[in-house]
C-alpha cells in the first residue's frame, strides 16, 4: 500500500508570494495533520483535519491555512511567503478517530522542502 | 503548553552496542501518549516505538524498548544491538489524549560507528 504522499518535493519561491502544498494520506486514513520543520528543529504542528474540519490549530500566523477535500487529501496554503517560512512540510495521516481524538500513530509523508528567496 | 527536552544534540556509539537517548517532558496532564520517530537524511519521519501513558509496561519493539518513568517524565530510547542503518536524528514527541497534534523535541543526532 502507497504511504502518504506530497506534492511537490522541492519549491523555491519568492517573498510575498502564495504557495500550495498537497498530501494524499494513507488508504483509509481520515484524519490529517501538517507539520513545519525548520532546518536543525523537531517538526511544529500547524494544523490537523478529519473529515473535513479543523480539529487543532498550532501557534501559526493566519496567514497560514489548510482545507480537507472528500477524498480526505489535504492542502496546506501559506500567503505573503516570508524568509522564515523556509522549512520542509510534512504531512501525516491516522486513522479514523474516536470520541474526535485519534489513539493511533501519526504516518508521514516524505515533505516539501520550501525554499524562500 | 507541553515541551519536551532532548538533552543530548548528539550520539555516537560502537556498531552492535547498546545505546540510550534521553527525553524528558513537561506536563499537567494525567493521561497522553509519548513517541520515538527516526528521521534519516531520506527526511521521511518514522515511527519508533510509542507508550500510552496509563500502561505501566515499558513497550519494546525488537530492539528498541523505553524507560517510561511517569513521575519523573522521563522517557528514554535504548536501542540495543546498534546497526548502521539505526544512523539518524531521533525525534521524541508527545501528545495528549485531548488533541491531535504532536509536540516534538528538537531532536538526537545519533551516529553509528562501523
Amino acid at each position: 500500500d502507497a504511504g502518504v504522499t506530497q506534492s511537490p518535493t522541492h519549491l523555491i519561491k519568492t517573498r510575498g508570494q502564495h504557495v500550495t502544498l498537497r498530501c494524499s494520506p494513507i488508504s483509509g486514513h481520515k484524519s490529517v495533520s501538517w507539520y513545519q520543520q525548520v532546518l536543525g528543529q523537531g517538526p511544529q504542528f500547524i494544523f490537523q483535519y478529519y473529515e473535513k474540519e479543523e480539529r487543532g490549530r498550532g501557534n501559526f500566523p493566519d496567514r497560514f491555512s489548510a482545507r480537507q477535500f472528500p477524498n480526505y487529501s489535504s492542502e496546506l496554503n501559506v500567503n505573503a511567503l516570508l524568509l522564515g517560512d523556509s522549512a520542509l512540510y510534512l504531512c501525516a495521516s491516522s486513522l479514523a478517530m474516536t470520541g474526535g481524538h485519534s489513539n493511533q500513530p501519526q504516518h508521514f509523508g516524505d515533505g516539501t522542502r520550501l525554499s524562500i528567496l | 503548553a507541553q515541551t519536551v527536552t532532548q538533552s543530548q544534540p548528539e550520539m555516537s556509539v560502537q556498531e552492535a552496542e547498546t545505546v540510550t537517548l534521553s527525553c524528558t517532558y513537561d506536563t499537567s496532564e494525567s493521561d497522553y501518549y509519548l513517541f520515538w520517530y527516526k528521521q534519516p537524511p531520506s527526511r521521511q519521519m518514522i515511527l519508533v516505538i510509542r507508550q500510552e501513558a496509563y500502561k505501566q509496561q515499558n513497550a519494546t519493539e525488537n530492539r528498541f524498548s523505553v524507560n517510561f518513568q511517569k513521575a519523573a517524565k522521563s522517557f528514554s530510547l535504548k536501542i540495543s544491538d546498534s546497526q548502521l542503518g539505526d544512523a539518524a536524528m531521533y525525534f521524541c514527541a508527545y501528545r495528549s489524549r485531548g488533541a491531535d497534534g504532536l509536540t516534538f523535541g528538537k531532536g538526537t543526532h545519533l551516529i553509528i560507528q562501523p
